[in-house]
């Protein structure tokens, strides 16, 4: 069975950082793009970021790129994302993703994240 | 950047067919897939490749897509399929998802 499991969410400062990671099992994760996709609670689902198998590509929506960093171990089956200068408006859910054939087929339970003074 | 746009609501009865419908600029040109998101739930991918079912999903689910339009449908509703149902396509390296459209079963 695929397993993907986040952590790190958490109450952060406005401007401040937050390290989010996942955790895989059941599948080889080195053979697989990677997604982040975030969900304000209550509202739609947006995706975040994207990184290539051998981390040699990354993509970014527009509102993160240049703030987050989406990032790879595969020799410990490890997914991140770092988030700095970290805004009100990231306040979501975040989902870890792993994608196939074009579609996200399996999905973590998702880490809080929460901007805030 | 690219949209996908879907209704907010829609109401079918149990046993009727569902069918929700997602818009955007040449999506038929792209694949098209389909979620389901059930309340404090994780979204299960129910349709990939415009009409393709993962392992597991119910034949009652199907997915079409041409032109403009993407559409899921769901034959035999029942009232576990009661959720948000959420498209989702791939254009210039990022991924973009319709807003989502919640399905009651009334």
């Amino acid at each position: 069975e695929e397993r993907l499991k986040e952590s790190g969410g958490g109450l952060v400062q406005p401007g401040g950082s937050l390290r989010l990671s996942c955790g895989v099992s059941g599948f080889s994760f080195s053979s697989y793009w990677m997604h982040w996709v975030r969900q304000v609670p209550g509202k739609g689902l947006e995706w975040v970021a994207n990184i290539k198998e051998d981390a040699s590509e990354t993509n970014y929506v527009a509102s993160v790129k240049g703030r987050f960093t989406i990032s790879r171990d595969n020799v410990q089956s490890l997914l991140y994302l770092q988030m700095d200068s970290v805004r009100a408006e990231d306040t979501a859910v975040y989902y870890c993703v792993k994608e196939v054939r074009y579609a996200f087929d399996s999905w973590g339970q998702g880490t809080l994240v929460t901007v805030s003074s | 950047s690219y949209e996908l746009t879907q209704p907010p609501s829609v109401s079918v009865s149990p046993g009727q067919t569902a069918r929700i419908s997602c818009s955007g600029h040449k999506l038929g040109d792209k694949f098209a897939c389909w979620y389901q998101q059930k309340p404090g739930q994780s979204p299960l991918l129910v349709i990939y490749q415009d009409n393709r079912r993962p392992s597991g999903i119910p034949e009652r689910f199907s997915g079409s897509n041409s032109g403009t339009t993407a559409t899921l449908t769901i034959s035999g509703t029942q009232t576990g399929d009661e959720a948000d149902y959420y498209c989702q396509a791939w254009d210039n390296n990022t991924w973009v998802f319709g807003g989502g459209t919640k399905l009651t079963v009334l």
